[in-house]
């Protein structure tokens, strides 16, 4: 199975952008790339997900590099409610469970 | 459409004793999901329903663990003879055949003392 690395922890600043970053070189031409994130005390809750073309939706955007190595998550502006861990995920299709890895811990400083 | 909801919220029980949750789907969500969440880890896939039909288990998902889905709506997982490394937050999701995405509940936290 193609994996995922992103950092452990990321800070940022209430109102600001925030980037998170996630490298999956392994990536074959099938793998969507997924993202949920976590609130603490939640379970997780999906986020946005792309194949090729960088996706926008209300909760934020994906940027997909033309390699498709690597991806972006991007929160336009960071609230404290945005505070949870971001899981980056592959998957081929919606009949394959989701594996999750460590995520990146979000924190959102006032 | 009230959510996923997961039965009881927190466990407590002694080691070697059998416990068991339940997790309510979406209503007409055909594909349901167990996952296990120990602290600072990413949730563990267990196991999956397509309907009734139970289509994988996770290796990680011992003999002492079972999932039933009898109707294809509501799924119960049991943990016979428990111990402590099965302390964990038990997460259920659900999602409609061919969505890509999981909706979670806010699982099931089991201490065994």
């Amino acid at each position: 199975d193609a994996k995922t690395t992103q950092p452990n922890s990321m800070e940022s600043n209430e109102e600001e952008p925030v980037h998170l970053p996630c490298n999956h070189s392994t990536i074959s031409g099938t793998d969507y790339i997924h993202w949920y994130r976590q609130l603490p005390s939640q379970g997780p809750e999906y986020v946005i997900h792309g194949l090729t073309s960088n996706v926008n939706n209300r909760m934020a955007s994906l940027a997909i590099a033309e390699d498709r190595k690597s991806s972006t998550l991007i929160l336009h502006r960071a609230t404290l409610r945005d505070a949870a861990v971001y899981y980056c995920i592959l998957r081929k299709t919606s009949y394959d469970k989701v594996i999750f890895g460590p995520g990146t811990s979000l924190s959102v400083i006032p | 459409d009230t959510g996923v909801s997961q039965d009881p919220r927190h466990k407590i029980t002694k080691r070697g004793q059998n416990v068991t949750f339940r997790c309510d789907p979406i209503s007409e969500h055909n594909r349901l999901y167990w996952y296990r969440q120990t602290l600072g880890q990413g949730p563990e896939f267990l196991t999956y329903f397509q309907n009734e039909a139970q289509l994988e288990k996770s290796r990680l998902l011992s003999d002492r663990f079972s999932a039933e889905r009898p109707k294809g709506s509501f799924s119960t997982l049991e943990i016979q003879r428990t111990e402590q490394g099965d302390s964990a937050m038990y997460l259920c999701a659900s999602s409609p055949t061919g969505v890509e995405k999981l909706f979670f509940g806010s699982g099931t936290q089991l201490s065994v003392l």
